[in-house]
């Protein structure tokens, strides 16, 4: 099993609908979880970050963390063309020599 | 500010050539790495630096070295190129907090293809 699963879709969803991309992981000891968008052919850009369970709004965006289920959620309200991208979710232990661990991505079109 | 600079972005090699990837940073972050990127794989980590004279392997550090002699820069080397190195790297960047890095600054990718 991997440490990070995420479903690499693609998923295709019209403008205006919300979308929900979602992460599992396996390492209770995660404390710290982020969402990366990578559109293509560039490097993955920060969208946002977390370190408790709940949510975390930012625009558009909201981020959410289960510990309990180990689960991380992204919703993006009102997508846009613009939003097309693979988003990455990451997560480590805040420990010297933890590094990252990131789940292979999930591809996203947003079709106007 | 130019934030992580990678060059070249794209090289063909022949299996067996050795060539190095270079980083540099702007940021003055501590905290430096190189990952590769396969379809389905995910991000994976190659080594990293947690300031200058400081390296360690990463997930798959076989076939790769780097040093540290400066903060700005984090050069990758292939030893002997092998079809199995074909991939997207990148490096990426961080503020440390007593060597644990916050979020990751990523450049734009050096595409490397081994015939």
């Amino acid at each position: 099993q991997k440490e990070v699963e995420q479903d690499p879709g693609p998923l295709s969803v019209p403008e205006g609908a919300i979308v929900s991309l979602n992460c599992t992981y396996s390492n209770s000891a995660f404390q710290y979880f982020m969402w990366y968008r990578q559109y293509s052919r560039k490097g993955p850009e920060l969208l946002m970050y977390t370190y408790s369970s709940g949510n975390k709004e930012d625009g558009r965006f909201t981020a959410q963390v289960d510990k309990s289920s180990k689960y991380i959620s992204l919703f993006i309200r009102d997508s846009q063309p613009s939003d097309s991208a693979t988003y990455l979710c990451a997560m480590r232990v805040l420990q010297y020599g933890q590094n990252f661990v990131f789940g292979p991505g999930t591809r996203l079109s947003v079709l106007p | 500010n130019a934030g992580v600079t990678q060059t070249p972005k794209f090289q063909v090699l022949k299996t067996g050539q050795s060539m190095t990837l270079q980083c540099a940073q702007d940021m003055n972050h501590e905290y430096m790495s190189w990952y590769r990127q396969d379809p389905g794989m995910g991000l994976r980590l190659i080594h990293y630096s947690v300031g200058a004279g400081i390296t360690d392997q990463g997930e798959v550090p076989n076939g790769y070295n780097v040093s540290r002699s400066t903060t700005e820069d984090f050069p990758l080397r292939l030893l002997s190129a092998a079809p199995s190195q074909t991939s997207v790297y990148f490096c990426a960047s961080s503020y440390s907090v007593r060597g644990v890095a916050g979020e990751l600054f990523f450049g734009e990718g050096s595409r490397l293809t081994v015939l």
